[in-house]
């Protein structure tokens, strides 16, 4: 495997499921994101992390918890999502963060459902 | 607030040049990207200015002015290939990127 992989690809869920998104970076980085993409508006940050520690929080809704046990894997727990929670969940990664030119290497993604 | 512009969907036709702009407003700023992201799939990097002018990649190219606060990525050569969203995103003062919504480039043989 190389780049950044997510798991699952697809994933339809009810409003009182709880569920987890994987990301997995084969790149040695030290940093690692997790971004909401709706169709139509920005992408969406909603954590990051570098070198295992969570050093950016959006404001995110608690619903919502990441987890980053090593430099290398990336887990978003979902619990009582609601419809509006319906998008591609993106995870990347980057060599660092805070500093110029760092590129960022995105999955691709999760298409989550919200029913 | 931090705010990037972009045209939300352009169309061209196959063979042809086009050019995607892209404004922002944003609290400072430590470099411009462009990512280009095909229906279904990540975005992938294309290119990063910092200083003013225009640098070539193939058959990309990407332009910067920093005054205006403006930039602009040139396609040439279009294939059918180029369909995609090309999202622009500005490095903040610190060192956040702000994203801009993307545009759908739609091309036509």
């Amino acid at each position: 495997e190389t780049g950044v992989t997510q798991t699952p690809r697809h994933l339809v869920m009810g409003m009182t499921n709880k569920k987890s998104l994987k990301c997995e970076q084969h790149l040695g980085h030290n940093a690692m994101y997790w971004y909401k993409q709706s169709a139509k508006k920005p992408l969406e940050l909603m954590f990051v992390y570098s070198l295992e520690e969570r050093v950016e929080n959006n404001s995110v809704p608690s619903r919502f918890s990441p987890e980053c046990p090593n430099s290398s894997h990336l887990f978003l727990h979902l619990h009582t999502l609601q419809p509006e929670d319906s998008a591609l969940y993106l995870c990347a990664s980057s060599q660092d963060t805070g500093k110029p030119s760092y590129e960022q290497y995105f999955g691709p993604g999760t298409r989550l459902t919200v029913t | 607030g931090q705010n990037i512009d972009q045209p939300t969907e352009m169309t061209a036709t196959e063979g042809a040049i086009v050019q995607i702009n892209c404004t922002y407003q944003t609290s400072g700023f430590n470099g411009l990207f462009w990512y280009q992201q095909h229906a279904g799939e990540a975005p992938t990097f294309l290119s990063y200015n910092v200083l003013d002018g225009l640098e070539e990649k193939g058959r990309f190219s990407s332009f910067l002015s920093r005054s205006k606060g403006y930039s602009y990525l040139l396609l040439k050569e279009l294939q059918m290939k180029d369909s995609a969203s090309y999202l622009c995103a500005v490095l903040d003062s610190n060192y956040q990127l702000i994203w801009g919504a993307g545009t759908k480039l739609i091309i036509k043989p």
